[in-house]
């Protein structure tokens, strides 16, 4: 079955820290797509990233970059020099292709930035 | 380009009541879904739709109700409403059928209240 699991339910951190949000992941296909989402305070959800099972680079984009490891099935989102700005809740998510039409999200892990 | 909205943002019904959750999307997207946000469980997917006129049950379709008959609306029904169904509730949309990769483009959330 699939599942997503967000150990970590909340972390603090003081601005300029770096932060690793942890997301591990089951499924059974061997094709498959994880994301990471972002909720700010204001509630909406924003898509931030879409990495592919064949595709084990990992990416960097501007502060935040994210670390796919098949072998471990993790796919771990750091947060570099983190700023005020970033504290939201952030999901990871599991659509595979064997049952494309669900996503299956974690449970969320809110990251508190205090200046 | 709106994008997704939904209609009301806020909302409280006393148990029993019913109401209509809306969700438009200007993208001309296929897939449409309602999802419910409860703390520390993530999302859960009620139910989605693959197309006008076309809609299955997600994880936790109990109590509520949808219909798709235009393409560009997705609505969401409570018939009788219970305090279990406080939540936030989250439509979004995708525009690839069966395309896994595709990620969803979510609205700005409801946030139901039921006393």
């Amino acid at each position: 079955a699939q599942k997503v699991t967000q150990a970590q339910t909340e972390i603090s951190v003081v601005e300029k820290e770096d932060v690793t949000l942890d997301c591990v992941y089951e499924t059974r296909d061997t094709t498959y797509y994880l994301f990471w989402y972002k909720q700010p305070p204001s509630g909406e959800l924003v898509f931030l990233i879409r990495r592919n099972s064949f595709d084990e680079q990992n990416e960097i984009s501007g502060r935040y970059s994210w670390n796919f490891q098949k072998s471990t099935s993790s796919f771990n989102f750091t947060i570099t020099a983190s700023q005020v700005v970033d504290s939201a809740v952030y999901f990871c998510a599991l659509r595979d292709e064997g049952n494309f039409n669900k996503f299956y999200f974690g449970s969320g892990t809110k990251l508190n930035v205090k200046p | 380009n709106a994008g997704v909205t939904q209609t009301p943002k806020f909302r409280v019904l006393k148990t029993g009541q019913s109401m209509t959750l809306l969700c438009a999307q200007d993208m001309n997207h296929e897939y449409m879904y309602w999802y419910r946000q409860d703390p520390g469980m993530g999302l859960r997917l009620i139910h989605y739709s693959v197309g006008e006129g076309t809609t299955a049950k997600g994880e936790v379709p109990d109590g509520y109700n949808v219909s798709r008959l235009k393409k560009q609306n997705f609505l969401l029904g409570l018939e009788s409403a219970a305090p279990s169904q406080t939540s936030v509730y989250f439509c979004a949309s995708s525009f690839t059928p069966g395309l896994a990769s595709d990620e969803q483009y979510f609205g700005p959330g409801t946030r139901l209240t039921v006393t």
